[in-house]
């Protein structure tokens, strides 16, 4: 157990709709990642928020967007749902920004869109 | 950060040492060494990290080359429950902003009873 929670565990959308995934952080720790995984293949990062600001992003378009709350909980929001963002989404949380952090996972939520 | 090289699966017998090998030939100097690994239906799991000399913790061994082009990590008593991918990740810790970690396809680790 990390203590990194997300929900849903699971979720179905049909393409064009919109998603809101949630994850709450471990206790103590400021900074949220959110992280894509598909099938077969490894996460790839999606971005990072601290401190309720984003401070770095991956290669995804701008419909995946996020928010990070004074309690340092975050929210993964995806709009115009497409076939291709069917996938594991993780939230990982670290205790600061520096790159020596160790990650801490959640179990992911597991989005299917049809 | 540098590409990492793993083969794409090993067997391993219960009670063995399991030796993951990982080939990082480019990497350079201020660039760490982690490994993670993935239970199936669980978010990734850190394991250890290491910038030259070898390292351990509870969980694994990490030996790097002196020349840094590569590394394996070193479970030293396998049991089933270390069936997973593991990932071998070299990551730079200079810089600013945010760009997450690289991941691979990783070693599919399948422990043999």
């Amino acid at each position: 157990e990390t203590g990194v929670t997300q929900s849903p565990t699971h979720l179905i959308k049909t393409r064009g709709q919109q998603v809101t995934l949630r994850c709450s952080s471990q206790s103590g720790h400021n900074t949220v990642s959110w992280y894509q995984q598909a099938l077969g293949q490894g996460p790839q990062f999606i971005f990072q928020y601290y401190r309720e600001e984003e401070n770095g992003r991956g290669n995804f378009p701008p419909r995946f967007s996020g928010l990070q709350f004074p309690n340092y909980s975050s929210e993964l929001n995806v709009n115009a749902l497409e076939l291709d963002d069917s996938a594991l989404y993780l939230c990982a949380s670290s205790l600061g920004v520096s790159k020596n952090e160790k990650l801490f996972f959640g179990s992911g939520t597991q989005l299917s869109v049809l | 950060d540098a590409k990492t090289t793993q083969p794409p699966s090993m067997d391993c017998a219960e009670g063995r040492a399991a030796n993951l090998p990982c080939n990082h030939s480019t990497i350079s100097g201020n660039e760490y060494v982690y490994w993670y690994r993935q239970i199936h239906s669980q978010g990734p799991q850190y394991i250890i990290h290491g910038l030259k000399n070898n390292e351990t913790n509870e969980m694994a061994s990490l030996i790097i080359t002196e020349d840094r082009k590569s590394s394996t990590l070193i479970l030293p008593h396998a049991t089933l429950r270390d069936t997973a991918v593991y990932y071998c990740i070299v990551r730079g810790i200079s810089g600013g902003g945010a760009d997450g970690l690289t991941f691979g396809k990783g070693t599919h680790l399948i422990i043999q009873p």
